[in-house]
């Protein structure tokens, strides 16, 4: 397997437009976990998954935000519109019911 | 919530020397799993050693071992014989053995390696 695959690896865009961001995790998978990583802020839960099902989206900072998991093989993490304080890395990772997580590559978004 | 908690915001090691990185956490749980990520400059997580908790030996893997307390609920990692490649941001992690649950990040120690 590839490992988890995120797509764009880096994203630049102008305050005020749409962002989204794309995650596919390894097959088997069940767990989809969306994280942002700041310095500030450090590593943060957005939203995850099981079974395509959100079961905590908690960690979502504002109605700008929104995720989606069609089915088991694509997750969309989407900002609209977006902000400069967007400007963080974010994460997809998944996993089994238990142990341990697998990360994709990340992706850096700076919103100017 | 369960918390864990990395109070080395920052250590530093001489290469070939041993380090060790602290880690506890807070639960009332007696089945989970703890964790060691490494995310070097590239910024990629990495897994770099995994603890279950009924396991009462420490888990090693070559030369990355952890020190693990369950009554004191303390988790630490040793790298022993450190080299340069070593440098990164490690990150503590739990997660309960009961289905659905997520996982819960420490804040990170940023480990630099003196030549």
């Amino acid at each position: 397997d590839a490992g988890v695959i995120q797509s764009p690896r880096h994203e630049v865009t102008e305050m005020g437009q749409e962002v989204t961001l794309r995650c596919k995790p390894i097959s088997g998978h069940d767990y989809l976990f969306w994280y942002r990583q700041t310095m500030m802020r450090g590593l943060e839960l957005l939203i995850y998954f099981n079974n395509n099902v959100p079961i905590d989206d908690s960690g979502m900072p504002e109605d700008r935000f929104s995720a989606k998991m069609p089915n088991a093989s694509f997750s969309t993490l989407k900002i609209q519109p977006s902000e400069p304080r967007d400007s963080a890395v974010y994460f997809c990772a998944s996993s089994l019911g238990t142990g341990e997580a697998f990360f994709g590559q990340g992706t850096r978004l700076t919103v100017v | 919530a369960q918390t864990v908690t990395q109070s080395q915001p920052e250590m530093s090691v001489q290469e070939a020397e041993t380090v060790t990185l602290s880690c506890t956490y807070d639960t009332s749980e007696s089945d989970y799993y703890l964790f060691w990520y490494k995310q070097p400059p590239s910024r990629q997580m990495i897994l770099v050693i995994r603890q279950e908790a009924y396991k009462q030996q420490n888990a090693t893997e070559n030369r990355f071992s952890v020190n693990f307390q369950k009554a004191a609920k303390s988790f630490s990692l040793k790298i022993s014989d450190s080299q340069l490649g070593d440098a990164a941001m490690y990150f503590c992690a739990y997660r309960s053995r009961r289905s659905g649950n997520q996982f819960y990040f420490g804040t990170g120690t940023s480990l630099t390696v003196i030549p």
